[in-house]
């Protein structure tokens, strides 16, 4: 069974950094592209990025890419989001997901992030 | 950026019957390979987003032959029919064509 578990969230105040972690099992980690998808209260999805299976190729979506670092360790069978200059923008749920093709077959219950003083 | 679009933002069915959502993106969504990466997924309330439907009309594993997509280019539509209890939720379409990947902003299915 394939099973995406972020941890990581919390409560952070603005302008400091967060790292979130997202454990993979069920499938072979190093063979798929993963990538990261938030949304905030009550909004749609928004796309933050996604990495190549070596870490080769990351994609950002501009807004974000000054701020968001995505990054994997295959032998840990773990992808991470490093967030940096948190802002209040920034407050969602954060969701790990398996990339195939240009969509995500599966997702995380996904980690909240709450950006507040 | 390739905006998605689409309707209605909300509706509501009956069970057992059928509805139709629309999604419509800025720009066409065929890849230079030929492929179109248009893919529908579904929210159910405070549940992470599931796939249903990927490169347009395929079904993703265990999910039911109530759900169909078609369409092609720009304008692309998912059909859900006989509509159970379960299918209540926010239905999401979302490109792959193109970076930044984008996501339609939703379509709220309530159940009458």
């Amino acid at each position: 069974e394939v099973k995406l578990v972020e941890s990581g969230g919390g409560l952070v105040q603005p302008g400091r950094s967060l790292k979130l972690s997202c454990a993979a099992s069920g499938f072979s980690f190093n063979d798929y592209w993963m990538g990261w998808v938030r949304q905030a209260p009550g909004k749609g999805l928004e796309w933050i990025g996604e990495i190549n299976q070596d870490s080769s190729t990351i994609n950002y979506t501009p807004s974000l890419k000054d701020k968001f670092t995505i990054s994997r360790d295959n032998a840990q069978n773990t992808l991470y989001l490093q967030m940096s200059k948190l802002g209040s923008e920034d407050t969602a749920i954060y969701y790990c997901a398996r990339g195939t093709a240009g969509f995500f077959d599966y997702w995380g219950q996904g980690v909240m992030v709450t950006v507040s003083s | 950026d390739v905006v998605m679009t689409q309707t209605p933002v909300s509706l509501s069915v009956s069970l057992g019957g059928q509805v139709s959502i629309s999604c419509r993106s800025s720009q066409s969504l065929v890849h230079n390979n030929g492929n179109t990466y248009l893919s529908w997924y579904l929210q159910k309330p405070g549940q992470s987003p599931q796939l249903l439907i990927y490169k347009v009309s395929n079904r993703f594993s265990g999910i039911s032959d109530r759900f169909s997509g078609s369409g092609s280019g720009t304008d692309l539509t998912l059909k859900i029919s006989r509509v159970e209890p379960d299918d209540l939720g926010v239905y999401y379409c979302g490109q792959g064509t193109q970076y930044p990947l984008t996501f339609g902003s939703g379509t709220k299915l309530e159940i009458k």
